[in-house]
């Protein structure tokens, strides 16, 4: 299987900041790498697909880049709504497998 | 608007059985892949498996943790996707996510449904 590994695994940030989060495959991957959001209690929302596609309605201060075993997502100026855990996944292989998760807290 | 809705969570011994049910809306149910994700109390995302649709004979992928006591089945004339777990684990406690995919590989895993518990406890 490949191993996803986020870092940081938490990170403390304020509004306004610039804000990235990396992504390492344990291997090498095509394109097939998403980025989803989740808030507490709620379901996982999908932000970013194959690296840099935004998903229609998500604002554009998110961006997704990288290639290789290297992904990164970027949000430009952190909003209050963006306190959230962050999730990478790969769908290359199977199994698709997911990152550990990034939560970004005030 | 595409509603997902899982059903069917709750408590159960280990060893025990549970069915869970997704029932889909706002969109063509049967043209679509179908995945299961979970979600452990606290922790990170878990692929559990997929069926794919019928052009793709309902065939299904399993992860290693749940093969052989897991099974996914769908009925297209109920837009339902189901998930049968028996031989339960303590370790399979968690939120259950059902998720759209599809045949193109660059439109998996969305949306996702609300969810639900299944509890693995003595």
């Amino acid at each position: 299987d490949i191993q996803m590994t986020q870092s940081p695994s938490a990170m403390s940030a304020s509004v306004g900041d610039r804000v990235t989060i990396t992504c390492r495959a344990s291997q090498g991957i095509s394109n097939h790498l998403d980025w989803l959001q989740q808030k507490p209690g709620k379901v996982p929302k999908r932000l970013i697909y194959d690296v840099s596609n935004l998903q229609s309605g998500v604002p554009s201060r998110f961006s997704g880049s990288g290639s290789g075993t290297e992904f990164t997502l970027t949000i430009s100026s952190l909003q209050p709504e963006d306190f959230a855990t962050y999730y990478c996944l790969q769908h290359t292989t199977y199994p698709p497998t997911f990152g550990q998760g990034t939560k970004v807290e005030i | 608007e595409v509603h997902l809705v899982e059903s069917g969570g709750g408590m159960v011994q280990p060893g025990g059985s549970l069915r869970l049910s997704c029932e889909a809306s706002g969109f063509t149910f049967s043209d679509h892949y179908m995945d299961w994700v979970r979600q452990a109390p606290g922790k990170g995302l878990e692929w559990v498996g997929r069926i794919r649709n019928r052009g793709n004979s309902y065939s299904t992928e399993y992860a290693a943790s749940v093969k052989g006591r897991f099974t996914i089945s769908r009925d297209d004339s109920r837009n339902s996707l189901y998930l049968q777990m028996n031989s339960l684990k303590t370790e399979d406690t968690a939120v259950y996510y059902c998720a759209r995919s599809s045949n193109n590989w660059s439109d998996w895993f969305d949306p996702w449904g609300q969810g639900t518990l299944v509890t693995v406890s003595s």
